[in-house]
């Protein structure tokens, strides 16, 4: 149980564009959820938490117009990254918790951006 | 930066032997957790640790806790090729307005070699 998923797991695209990557919970209902992303043989870094229903909560220095997050459901929790440039390349993992009280987080596999 | 330090960043140890990895964390924790992640993969969950307890054990892995020095040590003993990877701490401070933020440590990217 507690599967998380990713979609797409390796994108490519050009400079400019706008990507969107799904987060889906499988097997349970993820009241938030959780968006981070890792630079090459570094840590994650936490970069929102959505919960369902509500306008996500950036960390600081993270620009919500440039890193859309929709948590339309309880399974379902998308990250787009609006005109793309070279240096947002990085991986994007995402993780959901079941309801309020429970600390445990699932993580998805990652998304793995490229931007030429 | 509110991230945990790891040491050590790297460790090369032989099949058979144990590997143990450090964890320090800057604010007061709820729990502590250590993951496991292979090269350009998501995260496993190995063990989670609750701030009241000092040490737990799980199959070949053993993990310690010390609140006072803000610190936690991951062990692994008797090493295998397989354990190749990194591994990395995430510390939560509580409920914030409900929901448990991770803070991850910088991690330990362990190499066995067979």
């Amino acid at each position: 149980g507690a599967v998380v998923s990713q979609h797409p797991s390796r994108v490519i695209c050009k400079s400019g564009t706008s990507v969107k990557i799904e987060c889906r919970s499988l097997d349970f209902q993820a009241t938030t959820m959780f968006w981070y992303r890792q630079f090459p043989k570094q840590s994650l870094m936490l970069m929102a938490t959505s919960n369902e229903g509500s306008k996500a909560t950036y960390e600081q220095g993270v620009e919500k117009d440039k890193f859309l997050i929709n948590h339309a459901s309880l399974t379902l929790s998308t990250l787009t990254v609006t005109s793309a440039h070279p240096e947002d390349s990085s991986f994007y993992i995402c993780s959901a918790s079941q309801p309020a009280g429970v600390t445990t987080q699932y993580f998805g596999p990652g998304t793995r951006l490229t931007v030429l | 930066s509110q991230q945990g330090e790891e040491d050590p960043q790297a460790l090369s140890i032989q099949e058979g032997e144990n590997a143990t990895m450090n964890c320090s964390y800057k604010t007061s924790i709820n729990n502590l957790q250590w993951y496991r992640q292979n090269s350009g993969r998501g995260l496993v969950h190995l063990i989670l640790i609750r701030s009241n307890e000092r040490e737990k054990h799980s199959g070949r892995l053993r993990v310690t806790l010390d609140t006072s020095k803000k610190s936690s040590s991951l062990l692994i003993t008797a090493s295998r090729a397989a354990d190749t990877a990194s591994y990395f701490c995430a510390t939560d401070a509580g409920p914030i307005s409900g929901t448990y933020k991770y803070i991850f440590g910088t991690g330990t990217r362990l190499k066995v070699l067979a």
